[in-house]
Order: structure tokens, then C-alpha cells, then sequence
């Protein structure tokens, strides 16, 4: 099991708001970074540090942290956001990286 | 822009060892930056397999380290994945991505997986 948690599925209704949250105790100390992906291609990064977001990233992507817990926000979720998105940060030790579980994000 | 491009066998019996190469273009493999590997088994979640550093420090993941080793030539700008007693467990994407980080202006350290190779699979199966 993952020392990161997070919702296995979340659904929004399109122009919508939804966050995606990441809970683990590592947080208290790291920030997290977003991955999106879609099927059949390889993650992308679309949130680091306490709230960046990579070039070419729309700006309805967001991102916040609260105690052990990081939080991913779209804006006015659209169709072309349906992905899985995956945290990343480190264990308990701080030495090794790690993942969420993921979460299958649908708009509907 | 620093790309990555993975390479090697789709099928390694099991027992044996599954060997994969990423070879980085557009940018030097001895710049201030950890190279990693993860790996995706299909329709589940990322794994952290381990990370590199092109002086040939590294990192494993605790539940694959007995079985792990990266290593990095930097004359051919690559790094190299060894995993060895696969099973079918093992069969998955394997991907290879850069770690950077960088310290924000708050003090705290901020890090990512950026840019990430477009994944292989490797299918462990007789």
C-alpha cells in the first residue's frame, strides 16, 4: 500500500469545480506534484511545489496543501481533463519517492 | 528541451533479468538532476522503482532493492534499469523521467518528475 492516499474515483459535472486530495504524513514536510495521465501515454506533470504549474498548463489547474494533505483543484473541469491523476512525494523516512494510488478523474 | 527515449526487450522470461536503457537527448545527463525509473503494471498505479545521480549515487525503492540496479554512462548520456528474479509481477510499463527540484523562495524545496520518457513494456512470460 501506498504511504500516500487518495480517492480512487471522483466524478464532476463539466465547467465544474473538483479537487483531488492526497493525504500522508510526508506532506507535513514536502510539497506534492501532480501528474495527469491519459490511457496509453505517459504521465504529465501539471502542479509542483505550492502551486506551479509547468508551461502549457492551463490555469483552471491548481494547487494547495494543508497539513498532511495536498489538494489538486480544476476550475471549471472540461471534457479533455478525464484522466487519472497521480501525487507524488516522499515516504515516511523522506529518502525514496512515492506515489498515490491515483485517482480516475470523469466528467460528465 | 531534455527528452527520453526507453529502450529494450518486450519479453524476459521468468527468472531472468529484465534489463532497459533511457537514452536522455537535448540536455547532459551530468547536470544537477536525478535520473529516475518508474514502472506502471497495466490498469494500476505508479511505482517509484528507483533514481540515480550521474556520480553514481543511488536510491531503491525498499520493497524492489534486493532485486534492483541503475546505473549511468555518461559517455553514451544514458542510464540503465536491472531487474533481476522477475516474475509476472514484474510485467509492466517502465518508464524513465528526470527529478528536478528547486528551493522556492519560502526556504522549502520543491520537486517533480519532468520530463518523463514515453514508457516500454516489458512482459514477463514464457
Amino acid at each position: 500500500s501506498s504511504e500516500l492516499t487518495q480517492d480512487p474515483a471522483v466524478s464532476v459535472a463539466l465547467g465544474q469545480t473538483v479537487r483531488i486530495t492526497c493525504q500522508g504524513d510526508s506532506l507535513r514536510s514536502y510539497y506534492a506534484s501532480w501528474y495527469q495521465q491519459k490511457p496509453g501515454q505517459a504521465p504529465v506533470l501539471v502542479i509542483y511545489g505550492k502551486n506551479n504549474r509547468p508551461s502549457g498548463i492551463p490555469d483552471r489547474f491548481s494547487g494547495s496543501s494543508s497539513g498532511n494533505t495536498a489538494s489538486l483543484t480544476i476550475t471549471g473541469a472540461q471534457a479533455e481533463d478525464e484522466a487519472d491523476y497521480y501525487c507524488n512525494s516522499r515516504d515516511s523516512s523522506g529518502n525514496h519517492k512515492v506515489f498515490g494510488g491515483g485517482t480516475k478523474l470523469t466528467v460528465l | 528541451q531534455v527528452q527520453l527515449q526507453e529502450s529494450g526487450p518486450g519479453l524476459v522470461k521468468p527468472s531472468g533479468t529484465l534489463s532497459l536503457t533511457c537514452v536522455v537527448s537535448g540536455g547532459s545527463i551530468s547536470s544537477s538532476n536525478w535520473w529516475s525509473w518508474v514502472r506502471q503494471p497495466p490498469g494500476k498505479g505508479l511505482e517509484w522503482i528507483g533514481e540515480i545521480y550521474h556520480s553514481g549515487s543511488t536510491n531503491y525503492n525498499p520493497s524492489l532493492k534486493s532485486r534492483v540496479t541503475i546505473s549511468v554512462d555518461k559517455s553514451k548520456n544514458q542510464l540503465s534499469l536491472n531487474l533481476s528474479s522477475v516474475t509476472a509481477a514484474d510485467t509492466a510499463v517502465y518508464y524513465c523521467a528526470r527529478w528536478y527540484w528547486q528551493i522556492a523562495a519560502t526556504g522549502t524545496m520543491e520537486d517533480w518528475f519532468d520530463p518523463w520518457g514515453q514508457g516500454t513494456l516489458v512482459t514477463v512470460s514464457s
